[in-house]
């Protein structure tokens, strides 16, 4: 079936500083991918999202682009703040159809 | 704009007991989720429904029900709690025939079980 994976688990960064979360996804056809963040007690929020080869998306400095090759969509911005801490989730979704498969999540910690 | 509620915020049962958790939504959204949340493991799919009446089962739907009465509401039934569970339940919804549509989701509801 189709999977999401998500290199890190935890990421501490100072404000100012790049970042990238690295996440790679199995999957049969061809997928949507997707960034969701999510701030403490809240529920998920949709980021943005890629539907096809080579497709940048982004937003609020987020940035992520869809790599069929490498099948990669990684997330990066180039100058983190405190109020970016969150947990950040990768997913994907079937051609056509709304039900997603995410990532385990990369929690992100930005001290001032 | 809309907004997903979902009842209890906290919800503290007892080994072997039925619970049931209640999610709204005013998007008029036609498909509806609902995702456990445990630490570590992300988000896993329990149930979806299509549209009103429709239910789908995902990935996690041992030991769970749930139930569709109408277009705005979506609810979870915990059949038989497991002592020491925790985990957070979120509900979401979503526009059902756009390719791509993003799911919007609810605050969650914290289980605990004694």
């Amino acid at each position: 079936g189709d999977s999401v994976t998500q290199t890190e688990g935890q990421v501490a960064l100072s404000e100012e500083d790049f970042l990238t979360i690295h996440c790679n996804y199995s999957a049969s056809g061809y997928p949507a991918l997707f960034w969701y963040v999510q701030y403490p007690g809240e529920g998920p929020q949709f980021l943005f999202r890629a539907s096809r080869d080579k497709e940048k998306g982004s937003s609020r400095g987020f940035e992520a682009t869809y790599d069929k090759g490498t099948t990669s969509f990684h997330l990066r911005k180039a100058s983190v703040q405190e109020s970016d801490s969150a947990v950040y989730y990768c997913a994907l979704g079937p051609l056509g159809f709304n039900k997603l498969t995410f990532g385990a999540g990369t929690r992100l910690a930005v001290c001032p | 704009g809309g907004i997903i509620t979902q009842t209890p915020k906290f919800l503290i049962g007892q080994e072997g007991q039925k619970l049931t958790l209640k999610c709204q939504q005013n998007f008029n959204h036609d498909t509806m989720y609902w995702y456990r949340q445990d630490s570590g493991k992300g988000l896993r799919l329990i149930y979806y429904s299509i549209t009103e009446n429709d239910l789908q089962k995902g990935d996690l739907s041992e030991g769970y029900d749930a139930s569709r009465e109408k277009k705005s509401s979506f609810s979870l039934t915990v059949t038989s709690a497991q002592k020491n569970e925790m985990a957070v339940f979120l509900c979401a919804s979503s526009d059902w025939g756009s390719n791509y549509a993003e799911q919007f989701f609810g605050p969650g509801t914290r289980l605990t079980v004694l």
